[in-house]
């Protein structure tokens, strides 16, 4: 069985600040992790995703996301918010037997200016 | 290359009406899944399917929603006697489906149903 966690459902940043949304995850088999990002009335599209080898992965957008087995978190950051920026991410793992994700619950992200 | 195509894009039925909803997966793949997005939640997983097949249907709800990709066309989502709580943004996403390897879901843009 798999889960994830958002902390958060609600971020708001300055433009030109620090984005970090928190995911944390559980899963008894090796996870494959994910971060979406979906605006309004959207579908989802991809960020980046860990399915194995370096643990810090870098995605589109400026986004990256790392790892770390030890506390069983994938924490997506950005170092410097942009307006665009501004939509829902949603974290996901997916266990290497099956393909199919489990959803955190989403972080909204406001970007002001 | 096309990416995953949903129709409609939006649909409104009465209760206890009937709502197909179709997914069309980028060319050359072969597994389709459905996920549901209720108002303010994430994504649920529903169904799982592969030409004429389901590999798992563990989130779909026991009555009235049923799910098939034919052989020939798109993937049919179905509800039937639909009821207020339907309402939704359903989600397809669509992969290769190739063995030994991970096979990435590229999602379409959702069918939003409400149920009136």
């Amino acid at each position: 069985a798999q889960s994830v966690t958002q902390l958060g459902s609600h971020v708001s940043v300055s433009e030109g600040a620090l984005v970090l949304l928190r995911c944390n995850y559980s899963s008894s088999v090796p996870p494959y992790l994910f971060w979406y990002v979906q605006y309004p009335n959207q579908g989802l599209q991809l960020l980046l995703k860990y399915t194995t080898g370096a643990t810090l992965v870098k995605g589109i957008n400026g986004f990256e996301a790392e790892f770390k087995k030890s506390e069983t978190s994938f924490h997506l950051t950005k170092p410097s918010a942009h307006m665009s920026d501004a939509a829902e991410y949603f974290c996901a793992v997916s266990g290497a037997a099956g393909n199919k994700l489990t959803f955190g619950g989403g972080t909204r992200v406001l970007v002001k200016p | 290359n096309a990416g995953v195509m949903q129709n409609p894009r939006h649909l409104v039925r009465r209760r206890g009406q009937e709502a197909r909803l179709r997914c069309s997966p980028m060319k050359g793949h072969s597994h389709v899944y459905w996920y549901r997005q209720l108002p303010e939640e994430g994504l649920k997983f529903m169904v799982y399917l592969q030409k004429e097949n389901i590999i798992d249907e563990s989130g779909m709800p026991k009555e009235r929603f049923s799910a098939e990709f034919p052989k020939e066309g798109p993937s049919i989502l179905r509800i039937q006697q639909v009821v207020r709580g339907d309402s939704a943004a359903y989600f397809c996403a669509s992969s290769t489906g190739l063995a030994g390897a991970y096979n990435e879901q590229f999602f379409g843009p959702g069918t939003r149903l409400t149920v009136l």
